[in-house]
């Protein structure tokens, strides 16, 4: 079966850049999506398609894919985007939906 | 707007079974691809079961031949039927709808979620 893997965290300074990464093999083939989840609520999706932002999703969350690497850039970090980020692809070979196993966004 | 609340959640002993509901608004179960989506304590989030809007239904290894998608239109609901169930089955329960873009559905992603169900298996 597909597997996404993911750091399990990363910590960022508000106002700098978070990056967080998920990779998988041939990943360049499909695409990713990605989401956030605070604790105790359920996921919501921020990036789809690599790079697609939902309505009402800030523009200082974006999506990049180069190799066999996905990327979640959160810009400006603030205090409020500390929450899990999982990434997540179909796939078509066997109509599977695979997620990473998340990481842990802590603002300092 | 799309509304999804999941009921039936409990507590279960191993070897039980339970039937989880999603009730929706605001979309058809019937004309959507329709998910179940677990998370154990502390834990990432693992999809476990799909059931297309005509029809195919693809599940987890993890769940295959012990869990059952299923779906009532006339009640706008989507149920998981749960069969011998384990310990390692606890977990919140979500549902949730997968959508893509565009015209041709290159992937799927999840666009909605409802607040989850608790499932806990224990003795």
């Amino acid at each position: 079966s597909y597997v996404l893997t993911q750091a399990p965290s990363v910590s960022v300074a508000p106002g700098q850049t978070a990056r967080i990464t998920c990779g998988g093999n041939n990943i360049g083939s499909k695409r990713v999506h990605w989401y956030q989840q605070k604790p105790g609520q359920a996921p919501v999706l921020v990036v789809y398609d690599d790079s697609d932002r939902p309505s009402g999703i800030p523009e200082r969350f974006s999506g990049s894919k180069s190799g066999n690497t996905a990327t979640l850039t959160v810009s400006r970090v603030e205090a409020g985007d500390e929450a899990d980020y999982y990434c997540q692809v179909w796939d078509s070979s066997s109509d599977h939906w695979v997620f990473g196993g998340g990481t842990k966004l802590t603002v300092l | 707007e799309v509304q999804l609340v999941e009921s039936g959640g409990g507590l279960i002993q191993p070897g039980g079974s339970l039937r989880l509901s999603c009730t929706a608004s605001g979309l058809s179960v019937s004309n959507n691809y329709m998910n179940w989506v677990r998370q154990a304590p502390g834990k990432g989030l693992e999809w476990v079961s799909v059931i297309y809007s005509g029809g195919s239904i693809y599940s987890a290894d993890s769940v295959k031949g012990r869990f059952f998608i299923s779906r009532d239109s006339s009640k706008n609901t989507l149920y998981l039927q749960m069969n011998s169930l384990r310990p390692e089955d606890t977990a919140v329960y979500y549902c949730a709808r997968g959508s893509c873009s565009g015209g041709t559905c290159y992937s799927f992603f999840f666009d909605s979620w409802g607040q989850g169900t608790v499932v806990t298996v224990s003795s």
